[in-house]
C-alpha cells in the first residue's frame, strides 16, 4: 500500500521559475516530513524538513508548505537554478522508524 | 564530522554468490536504516538497527538476506545466494534522533 503519493513524476521549469511538487500521506501517526534531493550516482541528500504544528518552513530558497488536515503537504523552489535539477523525495516518517518515501519527481531547471 | 560511509561504492557478483555491504554511521549515531533502490523508483526500507539489535526488518525479503550491527564495526547488509533481481542502489542512513542521512550507496549488478 503506498502511503505517501508524489506528483508530477517529472517537471520541466525555466531558470528563475518556481517549480512545486506536491505530497500526500494517508497515515496521521506520521509527525516529520522530509524533503530530499538526489544527483545521478549520489545518495539522497537531506534538503529540509516540516512537523505538521507548522504549516510553513523556509530555509533558503526552499520552502515547505503543511496543510494538516488535507494530509498534504509541498515544495517550492524560489528562483529555481540549473544546479537545482535533480530528483526530489518526499517522505514520512513516525518517531525513530522507517521513512516512507514518495515516487520521487524528476526535475530540470533549463537555463 | 564524517557522513555517513559505505563500501563499497560498486559491486560486482555473479548469479549465486553472496554480496556483503558495509556501513559505517555518522559518528553519534546508533540508529541504522538500510534502504534499496531500484532503477527509477523511490527509497524502499528494508532493516532498521540500533547496536546487536534489529529493531524492525519488515521491509527485508525473508530469504537470503541479513543484517547486523555489531558492539563494533561497521553495520552489514549481506546477501546470499544472489539473483538479477537484486541488482540496484542499497543506501544506508543513520540518525540520532528524526534525521536520517545517508550515504553514497552501494551499487550492486548481478551479473
Amino acid at each position: 500500500q503506498q502511503q505517501v503519493k508524489q506528483s508530477p513524476q517529472s517537471l520541466i521549469v525555466q531558470k528563475g521559475g518556481i517549480p512545486i511538487i506536491n505530497c500526500a500521506y494517508e497515515n496521521t501517526a506520521f509527525d516529520y516530513f522530509p524533503w530530499y534531493q538526489q544527483f545521478p550516482g549520489k545518495g539522497p541528500a537531506l534538503l529540509i524538513a516540516i512537523r505538521p504544528d507548522v504549516s510553513e518552513k523556509k530555509e533558503g530558497r526552499f520552502t515547505i508548505s503543511f496543510n494538516k488536515s488535507a494530509k498534504q503537504f509541498s515544495l517550492h523552489i524560489m528562483d529555481s537554478q540549473p544546479g537545482d535539477s535533480a530528483t526530489y523525495f518526499c517522505a514520512a516518517l513516525q518517531g525513530a522508524q522507517k521513512l516512507v518515501f514518495g515516487q520521487g519527481t524528476r526535475l530540470t531547471i533549463n537555463p | 564530522n564524517a557522513g555517513v560511509m559505505q563500501n563499497p561504492r560498486h559491486l560486482v557478483r555473479r548469479r549465486g554468490q553472496e554480496a556483503r555491504l558495509r556501513c559505517s554511521p555518522m559518528k553519534g549515531h546508533s540508529h541504522v536504516y538500510w534502504y534499496r533502490q531500484l532503477p527509477e523508483e523511490g527509497l524502499k526500507f528494508m532493516v532498521y538497527l540500533q547496536k546487536e539489535n534489529i529493531i524492525d526488518e519488515s521491509g527485508m525479503p525473508k530469504e537470503r538476506f541479513s543484517a547486523e550491527f555489531p558492539k563494533e564495526g561497521p553495520s552489514i547488509l549481506r546477501i546470499q545466494q544472489v539473483v538479477r533481481g537484486d541488482s540496484a542502489a542499497y543506501f544506508c542512513a543513520s540518525s540520532g534522533q528524526a534525521e536520517q542521512y545517508f550515504g553514497p550507496g552501494t551499487r550492486l549488478t548481478v551479473t
